[in-house]
């Protein structure tokens, strides 16, 4: 079974630009979570889809959104984008079965450097 | 407000020896999830155990044990006769249990383990 593919892989962008960052979960799994890793702030979560709908969010500004598209594949964009959105864009799909939490797989994820 | 700790920030250990990562949690849930994730130099993050709040049967994995203890909100990770390829970023997450907060991880800041020769 393929495991949780992101694109691209590594990304430089200048300030005040936009990104899109894909996500392709692995199959049979609807929910996808999105997270950021930085070295002064560590793992944290954005956001996450099922079924085409955010069902979390995390405290980050109305800069960072998502969607999911009906094949549960994912996109996350960020606009205007700042020196600090420089960090790893991680993506994790898992199953999700009522109020079951069940373990998440991650992508390679994506490198964002922002100059 | 949930939070996870882990205190040891970096642990260097000589292969063969034994190693334990600390992790202790908070929640005022009662119905939680606990995970342990290895982050090894290529970054990506792999899955090693789910815990749930319910069971805190102790687990081993050939050279991997958890030890989870409810009454002292912990939730320990040994690795036995440590090995090179060990060396990674180990991290412990917190998710609680409901079908609109599930997939919502709660990481700790992560034990850099080097395990030399």
């Amino acid at each position: 079974k393929a495991g949780v593919t992101q694109t691209p892989r590594y990304l430089i962008k200048t300030r005040g630009q936009q990104v899109t960052l894909s996500c392709s979960p692995i199959s049979g799994h609807r929910s996808v979570s999105w997270y950021q890793q930085t070295p002064g702030q560590g793992l944290q979560f954005l956001f996450e889809y099922f079924s085409e709908t955010q069902r979390n969010k995390g405290n980050f500004p109305g800069r960072f959104s998502g969607r999911q598209f009906s094949n549960s594949r994912s996109e996350m964009n960020v606009s205007t984008l700042e020196l600090g959105d420089s960090a790893l864009y991680l993506c994790a799909s898992s199953l999700k079965v009522g109020g079951v939490v069940y373990e998440q797989f991650f992508g390679p994820g994506t490198r964002l450097t922002v100059l | 407000a949930q939070k996870v700790t882990q205190a040891q920030t970096e642990i260097s250990v000589v292969e063969k020896e034994d190693v334990t990562l600390d992790c202790v949690y908070e929640t005022r849930d009662t119905t939680y999830y606990l995970f342990w994730y290895k982050q090894p130099p290529s970054g990506e993050l792999v899955f090693l155990i789910r815990r749930n709040s319910f069971d805190e049967q102790n687990e081993i994995s050939g050279r991997y044990s958890w030890n989870f203890q409810k009454s002292t909100s912990s939730f320990n990770f040994t690795i036995t006769a440590s090995q090179v390829v060990d060396s990674a970023v180990y991290f412990c997450a917190l998710s609680e249990a409901g079908e609109t907060s599930g997939s919502r991880l709660t990481f700790g800041e992560g034990t850099q383990l080097t395990v030399n020769p």
